[in-house]
């Protein structure tokens, strides 16, 4: 079975800290993905990647970056945490190829006080 | 992608078939239905997913009407552990990465 795992279940961080989420999988995908959700608004993509070092703004970049140094691991940076982030964030990946499915990791509830 | 319509919330008899539905009317010849659950405090969780061929794996089936405005994914044998919120998503499948997860239809199943 996949496996993507997110570093933490629950974070808390204050304003204007700079904020680590990890994701890592291990099962040799190419493509991976950072998603954050909230209540009545579904998920939303903030950023993907389709390779090492490559990586893609998606619908809601503004106030992330994102780094893929290795191909198993996808991390999300908060450069300066503000309280609108308060959300849970979700990692996903999947194999090249747009027909594949992609695969979730448990999820990461921050709280940005 | 094309926009989805599910309804709200469904229950169903544990044992008994689930048979949940998908409106995706302005679906285009190449988007591809796919369905996702989330388990409370769980990520999204991949099922099924289809092109016009109705599929069937170890989870579910999907029926796909032949005009491809709807589908179905059906739990044959729903267990208390199938209660969840089921996602049924359009996503075309030579372009773009975005998924979008709507509200999605909440599935009590009950004892």
């Amino acid at each position: 079975d996949v496996k993507v795992t997110q570093s933490s279940r629950y974070l808390v961080k204050r304003t204007g800290e700079k904020v680590f989420l990890e994701c890592v999988q291990d099962m040799d995908h190419e493509n991976m993905f950072w998603y954050r959700q909230d209540p009545g608004l579904g998920l939303r993509l903030i950023y993907f990647s389709y390779d090492v070092k490559m990586k893609e703004k998606g619908d809601i970049p503004e106030g992330y970056s994102v780094s893929r140094e290795k191909k198993e691991r996808f991390s999300l940076i908060l450069e300066s945490a503000s309280t609108n982030q308060t959300s849970m964030y979700l990692c996903a990946s999947s194999h090249r190829g747009l027909v594949r499915p992609q695969h979730f990791g448990d999820g990461t509830r921050l709280s940005i006080l | 992608d094309a926009k989805t319509t599910q309804p709200t919330s469904m229950d169903c008899a544990e044992g008994r078939a689930a048979n949940l539905p998908c409106n995706h009317s302005t679906i285009s010849g190449n988007e591809y239905v796919y369905w996702y659950r989330q388990i409370h405090s769980q990520g999204p969780q991949y099922i099924i997913h289809g092109l016009k061929n109705n599929e069937t794996n170890e989870m579910a089936s999907l029926i796909i009407t032949e005009d491809r405005k709807s589908s179905t994914l059906i739990l044959p044998h729903a267990t208390l552990r199938d209660t969840a919120v089921y996602y049924c998503i359009v996503r075309v499948g030579t372009g773009g990465f975005k998924t979008i997860f709507g509200a999605g239809t909440r599935l009590f199943v009950k004892a």
